[in-house]
């Protein structure tokens, strides 16, 4: 699986948009990009994944650059319950070891009231 | 409701014991997964099983031991030979199609004493 790099925190307003970079040069031509997020001592979550199209969901919205390089990670009103721990993944589709998610540390997003 | 159970939510055992962490899910998925989580690190995966009867070593397989008897079964067992047992333990499930997000019990959180 390519690698990701993503800032270890970020703060945000409650209310306002919460825009999560992440990078990920390495990238094949056939592997997406995951976003899961978890709250403090529960399991994460899935919010959304894309290829190299935008992709919108009811959580939120992700922005792949063209040359699929990096992307963003949006969740356009923020709330307090959106404070978690962002994960950026990129694996391949496909069975076997291919459904391995290979987590890093993410981002601690805070949402302040 | 469906979804993935892990029981117990805590659990305390003593060091030289072996310890079994339970996984069920009624999503009806086939592949099944056990992640290890420490203090401020990322997921680290242990075993992972694609069908009933069948699973595969992941990255920290060593002093674990699995089984997939049932498909909405998939034991851990944290075996005295495991050096660091400390941590939180994720239990997943996955469909098996090539692009399906992985679902996520509450964990369990081992402390060997």
């Amino acid at each position: 699986d390519a690698k990701t790099t993503q800032p270890t925190s970020m703060d945000c307003a409650e209310g306002r948009a919460a825009n999560l970079p992440c990078n990920h040069s390495t990238i094949s031509g056939n592997e997406y990009v995951y976003w899961y997020r978890q709250i403090h001592s529960q399991g994460p979550q899935y919010i959304i994944h894309g290829l190299k199209n935008n992709e919108t969901n009811e959580m939120a919205s992700l922005i792949i650059t063209e040359d699929r390089k990096s992307s963003t990670l949006i969740l356009p009103h923020a709330t307090l319950r959106d404070t978690a721990v962002y994960y950026c993944i990129v694996r391949a589709p496909g069975g076997g070891s291919n459904y391995k998610l290979t987590f890093g540390k993410g981002t601690l997003l805070t949402v302040n009231p | 409701d469906g979804g993935i159970t892990q029981s117990p939510k805590y659990l305390f055992r003593k060091e030289g014991q072996n310890v079994t962490l339970s996984c069920e899910q009624n999503l009806n998925h086939d592949a099944m997964y056990w992640y290890r989580q420490d203090p401020g690190q990322g997921l680290r995966l242990i075993y992972y099983s694609q069908i009933v009867n069948d699973f595969q070593k992941g990255d920290i397989a060593e002093g674990y031991s699995v089984s997939r008897e049932k498909k909405e079964s998939f034991p851990l067992t944290v075996t005295s030979a495991q050096k660091n047992p400390t941590a939180f333990y994720l239990c997943a499930s996955t469909t098996s199609g090539a692009y399906n997000e992985q679902f996520f019990g509450p964990g369990t959180r081992l402390t060997v004493l």
